[in-house]
């Protein structure tokens, strides 16, 4: 059982270039979110995923893509990296979006990306 | 969003108890998180306590919940080595489904 798996787990981009983020989730969940985490901040929500063949705006959604390709994976697309959206992305997943308090999201190890 | 802060640094002596504290300002907050950040990885739920809760204690760790004065506090005792990591507040009511994070407190802990 791998959890939230994300690749890659490095890159370096250069302004302008486009890339995915791959994301997969093994535990049959509903849910999945993409999160940016920069220096003395807490996360930020970019997109989520209710369910599948549902996707939605979070709080930074600007210059960001996503598909929920299948349940179990949903991947970030950067069309034209910036760099503001240098950063470090977390992929999350949970059985729902309105669990209870209880349910928890479960994060993958996230993917440092760099854009000069 | 709501706003969740925190202290971004904490230094604890090994065997000494590490204190976090935490304050939000939604007062509808329902669910209440503290998430493990160690180096290099995903963050991972250590703990979470309800609204109408004061206190949790699970193992060597405490959360304490003055619903008044929107403060939450996570006590770890005899903090070790391993407890080194940036430890997170989270907080989300129950009819939204966004977590609001605090920054983090990066806790380090010596010899």
């Amino acid at each position: 059982n791998a959890g939230v798996t994300q690749t890659p787990k490095f890159q370096v981009l250069k302004t302008g270039q486009s890339m995915t983020l791959q994301c997969a989730q093994d535990m049959n969940h509903n849910s999945m979110y993409w999160y940016r985490q920069d220096p003395g901040m807490g996360l930020r929500l970019i997109y989520y995923s209710a369910s599948e063949g549902t996707t939605d705006k979070g709080e930074v959604p600007n210059g960001y893509n996503v598909s929920r390709l299948n349940k179990r994976e949903f991947s970030l697309r950067l069309e034209s990296a910036a760099p503001s959206q240098t950063s470090v992305y977390f992929c999350a997943s949970s059985e729902n979006l309105y669990g209870s308090g209880s349910d928890e999201q479960f994060f993958g190890p996230g993917t440092r990306l760099t854009v000069l | 969003g709501e706003d969740v802060e925190q202290s971004l640094f904490l230094s604890v002596r090994e065997g000494d108890s590490s204190v976090i504290n935490c304050t939000y300002t939604d007062s509808s907050s329902t669910y209440l998180y503290w998430y493990k950040q160690e180096p290099g990885a995903g963050l991972q739920l250590l703990t979470y306590i309800f609204s109408n809760m004061d206190m949790k204690q699970d193992q060597r760790l405490t959360v304490l919940l003055n619903k008044k004065d929107k403060h939450l506090s996570l006590r770890i005792a005899d903090t070790q080595t391993g407890d080194s990591a940036i430890y997170f507040c989270a907080e989300r009511n129950s009819n939204d489904y966004k977590l609001s994070f605090g920054a983090g407190t990066t806790v380090t802990v010596r010899a």
